[in-house]
């Protein structure tokens, strides 16, 4: 099976800008969390989808957003970029939306905000 | 919100011998702890996980033990290698009706001396 792919790898915005990044899950898998990492605050839970439908949040801004789609792909959005939204974002599916499920992570899009 | 602290943040050993990482978190109702290795430029990559009614589990060179009581649990890596160079991560989840992402900790760089 492949395995969760996001596009793109790379992404260079500057400030005031917005972004869109996209994850396609594992095939079968209907949950796609989206997490931020960066070298000062680590890896941080962004949100959650399952079924199109949004299951939770974590404490991030309004400026980020996101949405999945019927065959299970996802994509996030940062409105109004800042400099500190520079950072890897990873995308993980799993099986179902249940929190006791593995999740596996795609490689993340590498965002620099200048 | 749950809080997951892992020790150390560096662990160099010789190649060969044993590494040992730990983990502790706070929210008692957590029951799914997952462990992921990062290789430079890379998505964490599940290498193994634990339910909160399991004591162990091991998987070849690799265990986890979780110890509910104190809240703690550890990976320990036996006979390394040096493929075993990475950024390891603990992360508790918490089975919700929200269904929240994981919590992580924030990473130990383990170096395998050749």
């Amino acid at each position: 099976k492949a395995g969760v792919t996001q596009t793109p790898r790379y992404l260079i915005k500057t400030r005031g800008q917005q972004v869109t990044l996209s994850c396609s899950p594992i095939s079968g898998h209907r949950s796609v969390s989206w997490y931020q990492q960066t070298p000062g605050q680590g890896l941080q839970f962004l949100f959650e989808y399952f079924s199109e439908t949004q299951r939770n949040k974590g404490n991030f801004p309004g400026r980020f957003s996101g949405r999945q789609f019927s065959n299970s792909r996802s994509e996030m959005n940062v409105s109004t970029l800042e400099l500190g939204d520079s950072a890897l974002y990873l995308c993980a599916s799993s099986l179902e939306g249940r929190a006791t499920y593995e999740q596996y992570f795609g490689p993340g899009t590498r965002l620099t905000v200048t | 919100g749950e809080n997951v602290e892992q020790h150390p943040s560096t662990l160099s050993v010789q190649e060969g011998d044993s590494a040992v990482i730990k983990c502790t978190y706070s929210d008692s109702a957590s029951n799914y702890f997952p462990w992921y290795k990062q290789e430079l430029g890379k998505g964490p990559q599940l290498i193994i996980d634990i339910r909160s009614n399991v004591g162990e589990k091991k998987d070849q060179r690799i265990a986890v033990t979780l110890n509910k009581t104190a809240k703690h649990f550890s990976l320990h890596i036996t006979e390394t290698q040096p493929e075993d160079s990475a950024v390891y991560f603990c992360a508790a989840r918490t089975t919700g009706g929200g269904a929240d992402g994981l919590t992580f900790g924030k990473g130990t760089h383990l170096i395998i001396q050749p």
